[in-house]
């Protein structure tokens, strides 16, 4: 199985802050690179796929970039509700690996 | 609009068995490849199940094989997970979750989750 990891586990901001998550994978895989989204108590959110494509209806100051095992999703100006946990997965080989989570909190 | 609709989560005892159900609408349910993806209390995603549109194929996480099965009947638009010997390891809160088309294979959309307790 393809192995996930991101850094950082967990980083506090403010708004307006830029941010930057890294997702690493074990071996390459290619574009097939996701991002996800998810708030307490909800359900997880796709934000980019394909490693830097954006989601319809996902805010235009979230980015992704990156392709073979390294990886970064970009939020240009943190905003109040972008303040959630973020995944990557990989979509390169079954099974579809997640990275453990970034939590984005409060400074 | 697409929705997933899980249910049939609950407590169940160490040994027991639960089905679970997600009910889909707004989007041909047929073409579409559908997984389960479970989160443990506190924990990160873990991938659990997949099956193709047809439901020709499945695939299961080595966690859950030869305890689980998944299956579909696209005549009422939904997806099942059965799980039998259930572990208390396997208390989380499961999502059913579209498989976007086009290669990409990203999940496009998720439903809200159904909570499964595995307690004595």
């Amino acid at each position: 199985d393809i192995q996930m990891t991101q850094s950082p586990s967990s980083l506090s901001a403010s708004v307006g802050d830029r941010v930057t998550i890294t997702c690493r994978a074990s071996q390459s895989i290619s574009s097939y690179l996701n991002w996800y989204q998810q708030k307490p108590g909800k359900a997880p959110k796709v934000l980019i796929y394909s490693a830097s494509s954006i989601q319809s209806g996902a805010p235009s100051r979230f980015s992704g970039s990156g392709s073979g095992t390294d990886f970064t999703l970009t939020i240009s100006s943190l905003q109040p509700e972008d303040f959630a946990t973020y995944y990557c997965q990989q979509s390169y080989s079954s099974p579809f690996t997640f990275g453990p989570g970034t939590k984005v909190d409060i400074k | 609009e697409v929705q997933l609709v899980e249910s049939g989560g609950g407590l169940v005892q160490p040994g027991g068995s639960l089905r679970l159900s997600c009910a889909a609408s707004g989007f041909t349910f047929s073409n579409y490849a559908i997984n389960w993806v479970r989160q443990a209390p506190g924990k990160g995603l873990e991938w659990v199940s997949a099956i193709t549109n047809s439901g020709g194929a499945t695939y299961y996480a080595d966690s859950v094989r030869g305890r689980f099965t998944i299956s579909r009947d696209n005549s009422k638009n939904t997806l099942y997970l059965r799980m039998d010997s259930l572990r208390a390891e396997d208390t989380a809160v499961y999502y059913c979750a579209v498989v976007a088309l086009g290669g990409s294979s990203h999940y496009s959309n998720w439903g809200q989750g159904a909570l499964v307790t595995v307690s004595s």
